[in-house]
């Protein structure tokens, strides 16, 4: 079946640090692969895809690449801010399936000033 | 663009009761889907609705049941409930069909405690 694993945390870091959070995954097919952030209290909003190999996505500074080679999907930035501080997801959906999402366990990020 | 909206925001029961939770799609979606995230973890999905009809279903007990109406909004019935399904209750939608149509939008979720 199909699975993501990311790694744990909590992750904290210095505003203007680089953030790395690591996610691989095992599925059938060739999945879309997608990030949303849980801020404190709301529900999930999406961050960044990619839906083919080799693919970029990226947003609000934030970049993942999709590495078929590696089945990784590591979310990248840059320059943190506190504002970044939320639960981050890594999730996919499995070509040819209902449309149903996989998530990670989440890493909780936490950027002080 | 009206995005997706969950009611109630939050819901207290008791053990055995029963509990109906809604969603309304993103504006010109037609699917919407339900996820359980338990407190820490990443959410569950718990089925998928698409012309009405239950598409396709998680690994979830018969208690949980649902519903889409002509409309596309949708309800999420929890029969006999455990203090088990305390949790945050999101609701999901896309667009069939077209390019993207993998991605979904979510709510802001119901959060249900049972006592």
């Amino acid at each position: 079946g199909n699975s993501v694993t990311q790694m744990e945390g909590p992750v904290t870091l210095s505003e203007e640090a680089f953030l790395t959070i690591n996610c691989t995954y095992t599925a059938t097919g060739y999945p879309s692969l997608f990030w949303y952030v849980q801020y404190p209290g709301e529900g999930l909003q999406l961050l960044l895809k990619a839906t083919k190999a080799d693919d970029k996505g990226s947003n609000k500074g934030f970049e993942a690449t999709y590495r078929k080679e590696t089945t990784s999907f590591h979310l990248e930035k840059g320059s943190v801010q506190v504002s970044d501080s939320a639960v981050y997801f890594c999730a996919l959906i499995s070509s040819g399936s209902a449309r149903q999402l996989t998530f990670g366990s989440g890493t909780q990020l936490t950027v002080l000033p | 663009d009206a995005g997706v909206t969950q009611s109630p925001t939050h819901l207290i029961k008791t053990r055995g009761q029963q509990v109906t939770l809604r969603c309304s799609p993103k504006s010109g979606h037609d699917t919407v889907s339900w996820y359980q995230q338990a407190l820490g973890q990443g959410p569950q999905f718990i089925f998928q609705y698409y012309e009405e009809e239950e598409r396709q279903r998680g690994n979830f007990p018969d208690r949980f049941s649902g519903h889409q109406f002509p409309n596309y909004s949708s309800e999420l019935n929890v029969n006999a409930l455990l203090l088990g399904d305390s949790a945050l209750y999101l609701c999901a939608s896309s667009l069939e069909g077209l390019a993207g149509s993998e991605t979904q939008y979510f709510g802001p979720g119901t959060r249900l405690l049972v006592l």
